[in-house]
């Protein structure tokens, strides 16, 4: 079945570690996008990528970083500059662009 | 950026009522989107809408583009208690080489069997 991989389901960190988030998809879609969710909050984009070996920033990338170097791949790193990386963060692609997003099934984040 | 409001924030019903929510932008869309989100999940695409004034239904549920292009609504009806969960709206823009997708942020919806 294609779809959207997101893991691990749940991590753990201490403050001041870096950790990486891993997405795959195996839908041949062209773009892949990461979000942040807050309770309460709508969808912050992270980054996102229309095309392999490139990406750009979205509303709230500082703190993060991206790479796209597999079409089915975009793992995003949550660095120690983030200052509130505790969340709930998605990861989403599409066939284009301006196509209708299909989300993984997140990854919640703690970092303590 | 553009932003959306979506209302209400949260809603109590009873099983077997209709559900009705929407969302309102300054800014024109291309396209509205909404996504249903269970808790712990990612949100999953209920229903999109591309052209100003299309209803489009999707079993019970039914959504509308409004004429304007700034505002869409989604109605459930007879709600389950399966239809707990929240739910978004997205407003996308693309043209004049620009593109945005703008999230609402979510009605809770809570059904009492």
């Amino acid at each position: 079945d294609g779809g959207i991989t997101q893991s691990p389901k749940y991590l753990f960190r201490k403050e001041g570690q870096n950790v990486t988030l891993s997405c795959e998809q195996n839908l041949n879609h062209d773009a892949m996008y990461w979000y942040r969710q807050d309770p309460g909050q709508g969808l912050r984009l992270i980054y996102y990528s229309q095309i392999v070996n490139d990406f750009q920033k979205g509303d709230i990338a500082e703190g993060y970083s991206v790479s796209r170097e597999k079409k089915e791949s975009f793992p995003l790193t949550v660095t120690s500059a983030q200052k509130n990386p505790t969340a709930f963060y998605l990861c989403a692609s599409s066939i284009v662009e301006d196509s209708p997003l299909h989300f993984g099934n997140g990854t919640r984040l703690t970092v303590t | 950026g553009q932003q959306l409001n979506q209302s209400p924030q949260s809603m109590f019903i009873q099983e077997g009522e209709d559900v009705s929510m929407n969302c309102t932008s300054s800014s024109i869309f291309n396209t509205w989107l909404w996504y249903k989100q269970e808790p712990g999940e990612g949100p999953v695409l209920l229903i999109a809408l591309y052209k100003a004034g299309e209803l489009t239904s999707n079993g019970r549920l039914t959504a509308q583009f409004g004429i304007t292009r700034k505002d869409s609504f989604l109605n459930i009806s007879a709600s389950i208690p399966s239809d707990v969960g929240i739910y978004f709206c997205a407003g996308e823009y693309s043209g004049a080489g620009s593109y945005q997708l703008t999230f609402g942020k979510g009605t809770k919806l809570s059904v009492i069997p």
